[in-house]
């Protein structure tokens, strides 16, 4: 299957620990994603990289969050800290590059903070 | 800030109607509206891409209309399906800003 794909797709974990995510994005794409869903709406940008540079990152990404993608291929996104306000699905998605391109998103993961 | 309204939020109809959800966007100067589909649980799928100098876009029994001055598209469902009960998220693109409304929950009953 060469679609994105995201691990793990479930995660609970208790408030104050952290939690790293990992997307595999679509292999020939240089630009990768992540966007959070909480239950009833829409997801929201968090941040892309183009390549391994990170390029923009939505207010929404507070200073316990960080993301890489250290070889431009694979990218984690790690949670410090967690909150009960951190649960939600986290999605990841890759495109070709060009803002016009259509985003390929992966399967998500849940994630419940206790 | 670019707001996107989805309108119903959520549509129940017996199977083989015809259906359209409807998607509203404030700022006009976007480079693309794209509708997907999210099954409970699940990541999202890409029905049709409209880019902004397009008006309409097809794929089987669904097309997507794009009226960029008023802020508004439209996905039609042709002949509604059990398989086609989801979710229904428009999102429309300015640079990297992808902007998504809250989706229309739909339920086909056979």
């Amino acid at each position: 299957d060469t679609g994105v794909s995201q691990d793990p797709r479930h995660k609970i974990t208790k408030r104050g620990q952290n939690v790293t995510f990992r997307c595999d994005p679509i292999s020939e794409h240089n630009r990768l994603y992540w966007y959070r869903q909480t239950l009833g709406q829409g997801p929201e940008f968090l941040t892309y990289f183009q390549n391994e540079a990170q390029l923009e990152k939505s207010r929404l990404l507070s200073d316990r969050f960080s993301a890489e993608r250290p070889k431009g291929s694979f990218s984690t996104l790690e949670i410090q800290r967690t909150e009960q306000g951190d649960s939600a699905m986290y999605l990841c998605a890759s495109s070709p590059q060009g803002a016009r391109e259509t985003q390929y998103f992966g399967p998500g993961t849940r994630l419940l903070v206790l | 800030k670019q707001e996107v309204t989805q309108i119903p939020a959520a549509l129940s109809v017996p199977e083989g109607e015809n259906l359209v959800l409807n998607c509203s966007f404030t700022d006009s100067a976007i480079y693309n509206l794209q509708w997907f589909r999210q099954d409970p649980g699940k990541g999202l799928t890409s029905l049709l891409l409209i880019q902004s100098s397009q008006r309409e876009q097809t794929s089987g029994r669904l097309n997507a209309s794009l009226d960029k001055s008023s802020g508004r598209s439209t996905l039609y469902i042709a002949a509604s399906q059990p398989g086609d009960s989801a979710t229904y998220l428009c999102a429309v693109r300015r640079d990297n800003d992808m902007r998504f409304g809250a989706g229309t929950r739909l339920t086909v009953k056979p």
